[in-house]
Parts: C-alpha cells; structure tokens; sequence
C-alpha cells in the first residue's frame, strides 16, 4: 500500500497570499497518478488537480500542482477567502487508492 | 450535468446489514467506472471498492473485502454497496464517485451508522 504523508497539518495564511502543500509518497507514483482534492464542511471534496499538474474542469489558475516520484506539491498563488479548506492528495497508480491525511488551510 | 445521489444509509447495531444505492444521471452510466469512497467522522478519505463497466473488474480494499459487495445495474443507472457484518469502525459518510482513478464526480454522500 502507498502511505501519503501531507505537511504541513494546518496552514495559517491570510487571503492574498500563496500557500504551498507538500504531499509524500512511500513509494514512486509512476505517471504522476497524484492527484489533489479540497473539501470543505459539510461538502463532498471536489477535483482540484489530476496527473500531478493538470488542472481539473473549472479549476481557476491561482491553483497548480507539481512533483513526481515522490515528492508533489500543490501551490496556491493569491488565496482568495473560499480556498479556505482542507486539501487531500491522493493516488490512484495502484490499489488500495490512498488518500493523504490532509492539510487544513486556515486563516 | 451529472448527478450522483446516495441513499440507504442509517443507524445499524455491530454486526447487521445496510444496502446503499446511488442513483445517476447525466452521463453515459454504463460506460462509467464507479466507485465508493467513505470518510469517517472528523477523519480523512478511504477508497472502499470499485466496479468496472458491465462488471467484470472488481476490487476492494482489504478492511471491507469478504463483507462488502459492489454491484451495478446498468438499466436503472444505479450503483450499490451491499455491507454486511458492519462495526463499528465503519462508521462514516460513503460517497458514490464517477470513475475509479480520476474521480471528478462526487455524490453529497450518506451517513452510515454503526452502534449499540
């Protein structure tokens, strides 16, 4: 099973600045089979990045994603006060799919 | 657009049964890898199982394999999760999800509720 460690666990940012989320994988994710979610209380998570780098429908460009091997991040240019969330990675190269314990973005 | 919608979930003691369904729409469902992603309370996301289209792959993971059954019927555009032995430890919100490995399409989900 690939184990994904997320750091930080909780991000203290204000709006307007960038936040970078750092995902771990325990073994090489080949293809970049990573991907990023955000969630929000009370909410299903919703598909922010898929292939480590692109960007999923409707996702607007202050997000992007980056990595490989093992080693991913997701970097938010300009947090605007609704990406205040937690944020999930996740790979689907091999099953079990795994999720990351999840970065919690806050002000 | 697509829609996913969950039902089936509730309260259930150790040990009993709940089928969960979820109803779809707005897509090619037949066509479609499905999935079952769960979240306990206050807790991260754990794939349970996906079914391939027309059924013919089918994976788990090992804490649900042996009680849990995912199955589809196509005519319906209806995905199910049949769980039976429930505990305790599989209390959570269970999410119905378009595809198996990019997972865009994401139902509101349903509450299950394992307790004495």
């Amino acid at each position: 099973e690939i184990v994904l460690t997320q750091s930080p666990g909780t991000l203290s940012l204000s709006p307007g600045e960038r936040a970078i989320l750092s995902c771990r994988a325990s073994q090489s994710i080949t293809s970049s089979y990573l991907a990023w979610f955000q969630q929000k209380p009370g909410q299903a998570p919703r598909l922010l990045m898929y292939g480590a780098s692109s960007r999923a429908t409707g996702i607007p460009d202050r997000f992007s994603g980056s990595g490989s091997g093992t080693d991913f991040t997701l970097t938010i240019n300009g947090l605007e006060p609704e990406d205040f969330a937690v944020y999930y990675c996740h790979q689907y190269v091999s099953t079990p799919f795994t999720f990351g314990p999840g970065t919690k973005v806050d002000f | 657009q697509v829609q996913l919608v969950e039902s089936g979930g509730g309260l259930v003691k150790p040990g009993g049964s709940l089928r969960l369904s979820c109803a779809a729409s707005g897509f090619p469902f037949s066509d479609s890898y499905m999935s079952w992603i769960r979240q306990a309370p206050e807790k991260g996301l754990e794939w349970v199982s996906y079914i391939s289209p027309s059924g013919s792959t089918i994976d788990y993971a090992d804490s649900v394999k042996g009680r849990f059954t995912i199955s589809r019927d196509d005519a319906k555009k209806s995905l199910y999760l049949q769980m039976d032995s429930l505990r305790a430890d599989d209390t959570a919100v269970y999410f119905c999800v378009r595809g198996h490995t990019i997972v865009q399409f994401w139902g509101q989900g349903t509450q299950v509720t394992v307790s004495s």
